[in-house]
């Protein structure tokens, strides 16, 4: 069974770093293209990041770009999600998700990044 | 990358067919057929009921379907049940190994 874990969240105060990991299990964590996706309170879904399968390759949506760092460590089976100068507007739920065919098939129960002083 | 426009609500009665519409431009919904959907319901993790425009993944009902035309997308749910009750998302490749969201729908079964 496909398990997607999520942890490292929790408050910060604004300008503050977190760094989020997503512990992978049950499938070859090495193959797939994983992401991370958020939802704020009440809001929608919004496209954070992803990552190819060695790491080699990374993307951002403009919001977090400069700022948020995707990488993964498949000895760990382990995805991370480096965030820094963090903003009120980064408060929300993180959730990764693994990829199939450019959508996210798998998807963790997320992890929830506050950030206020 | 603007989010994809969806109608914030849609309902039916149970039985009857509720369609959800998902707009975008040529560089993401109209540029490529990798529009996926997915189902939320409240306090849980999103779970994928439409992948490459209108397939389905296994043991979600085939009652869930998606198709496109041009720029838009649509997400169709027959014979409404309760449980379909939820907030519904689109999604699309907007190239350059981007992707973007849609807005959300908010479905209702009366």
């Amino acid at each position: 069974e496909v398990q997607l874990v999520e942890s490292g969240g929790g408050l910060v105060q604004p300008g503050g770093s977190l760094r989020l990991s997503c512990a992978a299990s049950g499938f070859t964590f090495s193959s797939y293209w994983m992401y991370w996706v958020r939802q704020a309170p009440g809001k929608g879904l919004v496209w954070v990041s992803r990552i190819n399968t060695d790491g080699t390759s990374t993307t951002y949506a403009d919001s977090v770009k400069g700022r948020f760092t995707i990488s993964r460590d498949n000895a760990k089976n382990t995805l991370y999600l480096q965030m820094n100068s963090l903003t009120a507007e980064d408060t929300a739920l993180y959730y990764c998700a693994r990829d199939f065919r450019y959508s996210a098939y798998h998807w963790g129960q997320g992890t929830l990044v506050t950030v206020s002083s | 990358q603007s989010a994809l426009t969806q109608p914030p609500s849609a309902s039916g009665s149970p039985g009857q067919s509720v369609t959800i519409s998902c707009t975008g431009t040529s560089s993401d919904v109209g540029g490529y057929n990798y529009v996926s959907w997915y189902q939320q319901h409240p306090g849980k993790a999103p779970k994928l009921m439409i992948y490459d425009v209108s397939k389905r993944p296994s043991g979600v009902p085939d009652r869930f379907s998606g198709s496109k035309s041009g720029n838009t997308a649509s997400l169709t749910v027959s014979g409404l049940q309760a449980e379909d009750e939820a907030d519904y998302y689109c999604s699309s490749y907007a190239g350059s190994n981007k992707f973007v969201f849609g807005s959300g729908t908010k479905v209702t079964v009366l």
